[in-house]
């Protein structure tokens, strides 16, 4: 079936830093990318959805300015949370859609310290 | 009343047994989701499903529309199956998802 992996799966850093996360559709074309959160014990949380080669639409109470999404390709799209903070730590999960389907990443864990 | 209910919230089974979590919904879809989710967080998407019944493994996912009502059943249970499953639904033309607060499913050996 198709896959959806994201990189890195795990990743620490220092508050005041930026971190990207990437998500790449592996044997199918995403014409469209969801970015979610998901807080511990909570449902997931869409973020922003974005459709290749367009800017992303963010969802009521998403910073886009923090949480930046480009989706350059069929195949990739990318999540860099500016100048993250402590409270931006959380579990960040894509999916991507096309034709029909849609399926999502594993997620990637993120602690700011 | 939530708009996805799933059933049970936990289930506790013997290693072999069949197990079904059921998943409602109350609204209009164009398709439905079953994923899993493993304690350290890790989702896999186990199937998406718009008509009829799906299988991969030992996974089975059916879907009644006109009943508003889909299963996950996992036949010969293992250990390594225990995690949360979760239902969503997609309703209407757009993305958003609407999600049921999972099954934690825990299977003994």
């Amino acid at each position: 079936g198709a896959v959806v992996s994201q990189h890195p799966s795990r990743v620490i850093c220092k508050s005041g830093t930026s971190v990207k996360i990437e998500c790449r559709s592996l044997d199918f074309q995403a014409t469209t990318m969801f970015w979610y959160r998901q807080f511990p014990k909570k449902s997931l949380m869409l973020m922003a959805t974005s459709n290749e080669g367009s800017k992303a639409t963010y969802e009521q109470g998403v910073e886009k300015d923090k949480f930046l999404i480009n989706h350059a390709s069929l195949t990739l799209s990318t999540l860099t949370v500016t100048s993250a903070h402590p409270e931006d730590s959380s579990f960040y999960i894509c999916s991507g859609s096309g034709a029909d389907t849609q399926y999502f990443g594993p997620g990637t864990r993120l602690t700011v310290l | 009343k939530n708009e996805v209910e799933q059933s049970p919230q936990n289930l506790t089974a013997q290693e072999g047994e069949f197990i079904t979590i059921n998943c409602s919904y109350s609204v209009g879809i164009s398709a439905l989701h079953w994923l899993q989710q493993h304690p350290g967080g890790g989702i896999v998407s186990l199937f998406m499903l718009s008509s009829g019944k799906k299988k991969h493994g030992r996974l089975i996912a059916t879907i009644n529309i006109q009943e508003k009502h889909s299963s996950l059943h996992i036949t010969a249970s293992h250990p390594r199956d225990s995690a949360v499953y979760i239902c969503a639904v997609r309703s209407g033309s757009n993305y958003q998802l609407i999600w049921g607060a999972g099954t934690k499913l825990i299977i003994k050996p």
